[in-house]
């Protein structure tokens, strides 16, 4: 069974402070990760997709990517109110015995941001 | 304008009724799947198509049936054999061109709720 963990939170970060937000997944095989912000009654969007072992910069969010330890993380600089929100982890994998991927989801971990 | 829709917005079945979710994209995505969500969790796969006429069930299909007639259209029926479907409903599409390192869209959801 693949699965795909993190904490639940809440996590509770004062403004302008940097935000970590981490997840570990089963299965080796997985090939690409993907950082997903929902808010409450809204559908999941992308903030940041990973591939490649090391750090991935795009403005504020920093995504962190070690394979052999099957981790990923997510970091928020300079957290602002706005990024209150649940933050999904999803990893991608080869379906076996089919061209076909598809994608688990972490249950997310709930973070806000207080003034 | 392109993008994902789904309809309605809200949708109240009572007890021992089918009913049907749509969703619509205008991306020319070949792949197309459905997610359910329950409060403070993940996105569980329902379904999943990566070409019309052709869908795979996921890891909860058990009470739901779906169709792909065109590129477009992905219809999600919760049949009376769902015991518990209340749940937020979201509809995501992707291309299939670099399998593993394009994203999922979103749809803006459907919340079903039993009555």
């Amino acid at each position: 069974q693949k699965e795909v963990e993190q904490n639940s939170g809440p996590l509770s970060v004062p403004e302008g402070a940097i935000a970590s937000l981490n997840c570990t997944y089963s299965d080796r095989g997985s090939q690409s990760f993907f950082w997903y912000r929902q808010y409450s009654g809204k559908s999941p969007e992308l903030i940041m997709f990973i591939y490649s072992n090391g750090d991935k910069e795009d403005g504020r969010f920093t995504a962190q990517l070690n394979k052999a330890s099957q981790y990923v993380s997510l970091l928020i600089r300079d957290s602002q109110p706005s990024d209150s929100a649940t933050y999904l982890c999803a990893v991608r994998y080869r379906v076996r015995y089919s061209s076909a991927s598809k994608i688990i989801f972490g249950s997310g971990t709930r973070l806000s941001i207080r003034p | 304008d392109g993008g994902i829709t789904q309809s309605p917005k809200y949708l109240f079945r009572k007890e021992g009724q089918n009913v049907t979710l749509s969703c619509e994209q205008n991306l020319n995505h070949d792949a197309m799947y459905w997610y359910r969500q329950d409060p403070g969790q993940g996105l569980r796969l329902i379904y999943y198509s990566q070409i019309v006429n052709d869908f795979q069930k996921g890891d909860i299909a058990e009470g739901y049936s779906v169709s792909r007639e065109k590129k477009e259209s992905f219809p999600l029926t919760v049949t009376s054999a769902q015991k518990n479907p209340t749940a937020f409903y979201l509809c995501a599409s992707k291309s299939v061109e670099y399998d593993f390192y394009n994203e999922q869209f979103f749809g803006p959801g459907t919340r079903l709720t039993v009555l």
